[in-house]
């Protein structure tokens, strides 16, 4: 079945310093969505990238999607202490007819130490 | 508006024994999706509806998990003969239909079987 990995696992960082997370699927998406999770809380949608090559931003945050529409990367540049959370990236397999079957990777822990 | 709620928040049981966690979706919602999520992993697919109808239901591990929505409103996941290992924190999410990609979340229940 389809997978989506995420590197790196953790990452801690000083506040200012710039963070970037990975995530790569075994199959090809229809779409990437990003979902950040607080500690204790429950994921919330970032952001979601259709087209091959896509690049958005959100203020410090750029969502890349790849040309093969199977990875995609989340940057953040200039962390901040609110930015401490979970990461997943997300996505149906292209091709299929379960719209709503999200696979979410496994997450990258962000830390930002003041 | 009011978000997606679920109940209980927390549940504590033995195992083998049967458990019902709620999801209310966001009104006028048509599609609901179940994850569970455990300890340090991303959310895992389980099921989803559109409207009362499960539309794809190939996450569930197993046919001690069961889930209705009779009124395509909220929903039920079922769980009988619980096991230690279906201890998790179960999330019930939903959009304004299955091809509306971003999926808002509730706060989650955390099921625990001793």
């Amino acid at each position: 079945g389809q997978q989506v990995m995420q590197i790196p696992q953790y990452q801690h960082v000083q506040e200012g310093e710039d963070f970037t997370t990975y995530c790569n699927s075994s199959t090809t998406l229809s779409n990437i969505q990003w979902y950040k999770q607080r500690p204790g809380g429950h994921p919330v949608f970032l952001i979601q990238l259709v087209k091959s090559g896509e690049v958005k931003k959100q203020k410090r945050l750029t969502f890349q999607f790849g040309e093969a529409k199977k990875n995609s990367s989340l940057h953040i540049t200039a962390t901040q202490t609110t930015d401490v959370g979970t990461y997943f990236c997300a996505g149906p397999n292209a091709g299929g007819t379960s719209y709503g079957k999200l696979t979410f990777g496994q997450g990258t822990i962000l830390t930002v130490h003041p | 508006g009011a978000g997606v709620s679920q109940t209980p928040s927390n549940k504590v049981t033995e195992k083998g024994k049967y458990v019902e966690l709620r999801c209310d979706p966001i009104s006028g919602h048509t599609a609901l999706y179940w994850y569970r999520q455990s300890l340090g992993q991303g959310p895992e697919f389980l099921i989803y509806f559109q409207g009362t109808g499960a539309a794809d239901d190939s996450g569930l591990p197993n046919d001690r998990f069961f889930a209705v929505r009779p009124e395509g409103s909220v929903s039920t996941l079922k769980i009988q003969r619980t096991e230690r290992g279906d201890s998790a924190v179960y999330l019930c999410a939903s959009s304004p239909n299955s091809q509306y990609n971003e999926q808002f979340f509730g706060p989650g229940t955390r099921l625990t079987v001793l």
